[in-house]
């Protein structure tokens, strides 16, 4: 079976400040990891994605992620956290090729504090 | 920048009624999906839709759930006789093969 485990549900940083949101998955064969954030009254915008290759992954808005395969891990990070970063953070998990349906972890709230 | 979009913005309708929710994907996608998002709560898979059929549905997605693509643009979500704990955030999402677009969400509120 298929999911994702957000351990956080907020996370509060200062602002300029380094951030990581943690998120560790479990799936079936390659995972195919995805950072989704969400703004409030807002749709899902997509951060990043890791399928295969660097483990270190960028993306949008200067938020990158590391694979871990190890530990099963795929965190979200950024060196320097704005007050516009504020928002809810969604990690999503598939699986093999193909355009699988995504599983969500619960989130976790970014509260960055200027 | 092409995107996905949803109406209506917000559906109000009482307990027992049929609605109807749409989506127009991104053009050139192929598979389509509906997610749920209950209030405070994490997003939820319902069904995925590939060449004109399910091709996979979640526990949520009972018979009181059907999809469509009537034509080709629009992708809709029936629920037939809504109930109170259908009420949530209703996301659409298409995608070629990769990253997910999803839409800014229908609210429905059933009363």
């Amino acid at each position: 079976a298929q999911s994702v485990a957000q351990p956080e549900d907020q996370v509060n940083v200062a602002e300029g400040n380094p951030l990581t949101v943690k998120c560790t998955y479990s799936v079936s064969g390659n995972p195919y990891l995805f950072w989704y954030v969400q703004y409030p009254n807002r749709g899902l915008q997509f951060l990043l994605k890791y399928i295969t290759g660097d483990n270190l992954v960028k993306g949008s808005y200067g938020f990158e992620a590391e694979f871990n395969k190890s530990q099963t891990s795929f965190h979200l990070k950024k060196p320097s956290a704005l007050v516009s970063d504020s928002a809810l953070y969604f990690c999503a998990v598939t699986y093999g090729e193909g355009a699988n349906n995504l599983f969500f972890g619960t989130g976790t709230r970014l509260t960055v504090i200027p | 920048e092409p995107e996905v979009t949803q109406t209506p913005s917000h559906q109000v309708t009482q307990m027992g009624q049929e609605v109807i929710l749409r989506c127009v994907p991104i053009s050139n996608h192929l598979y389509f999906y509906w997610y749920r998002q209950i209030l405070g709560q994490k997003v939820e898979f319902l069904v995925s839709f590939y060449n004109n059929e399910i091709s996979e549905k979640s526990e949520i997605f009972d018979d009181q759930f059907s999809v469509e693509r009537p034509d080709g643009s629009n992708f809709t979500l029936k629920i037939r006789s809504t109930k109170l704990e259908d009420s949530a955030m209703y996301f659409c999402a298409s995608t070629t093969l990769g990253e997910q677009y999803f839409g800014p969400g229908t609210r429905l509120t059933v009363t």
